[in-house]
């Protein structure tokens, strides 16, 4: 089982400003690392897919990094808007392409 | 539109009472899935299919059963539910062609309550 831990478990973040949280994994024995994004009453939506290359991938005021070495990825949200709070969840796939899940971090963001 | 459908939604039920929540994808997906969802705890993976007549165990199938007579649909079983079976249900569904970074689509989720 690959091992993920999320941080913070929530935070809360103003309005316009800026946020990030880390997604932390003892090893790199894994395939892929997958953002997605889960709001309240809805179904998890994927964020990013991120390869072992350490890719930065952006999706509009989104943005994630992949450090392998140090053994972390970092979700940006820039400029927070209320229709960023969500869960953002983090998952390592293995070989097979299983997916092994973080807690997730809540993001609430208050006007 | 692209979907995963789970029926139904919400669900209270007494122990022991079967229960089935099914599960249907129009994306033509080989790989299916179910997951539980409970607070503190990220999603966890009780049975997983990879095609038609293919079903294989999760993290968590203890209290569980899956089919996957068509591709289409992957409804879950509980045959005998327990209290500790009250949860956040997803089923999720993906192609298996580039198989670490396929994305995985979920549906809707289902609330279940075992009294």
């Amino acid at each position: 089982i690959l091992n993920v831990e999320q941080s913070p478990q929530s935070l809360h973040v103003q309005e316009g400003d800026s946020t990030n949280f880390t997604c932390s994994f003892p090893s790199s024995n894994f395939y892929a690392l997958h953002w997605y994004r889960w709001e309240t009453a809805k179904s998890p939506e994927a964020l990013f897919v991120m390869t072992l290359n350490g890719d930065e991938k952006k999706k509009g005021r989104i943005s994630a990094t992949l450090n392998t070495k140090e053994g972390y990825s970092y979700l940006y949200i820039k400029g927070s808007q209320p229709e960023d709070s969500a869960t953002y969840l983090c998952a390592l796939s293995d070989s097979w392409g299983k997916l092994q899940f973080g807690a997730g971090t809540q993001v609430v963001v208050t006007p | 539109e692209a979907q995963v459908t789970q029926n139904p939604r919400y669900l209270i039920t007494v122990t022991g009472k079967k229960l089935t929540v099914t599960c249907s994808q129009n994306m033509n997906h080989e790989y299916m899935s179910w997951y539980r969802q409970d607070p503190g705890l990220g999603l966890r993976q009780i049975y997983y299919s990879m095609n038609v007549e293919v079903t294989d165990k999760g993290d968590v199938p203890e209290g569980y059963k899956v089919s996957r007579k068509e591709k289409r649909n992957f409804p879950l079983i509980l045959e005998s539910p327990s209290p500790n079976q009250t949860s956040l249900y997803f089923c999720a569904s993906r192609e298996f062609k580039e198989v670490s970074t396929d994305t995985q689509y979920f549906g809707p989720g289902t609330r279940l309550t075992v009294l």
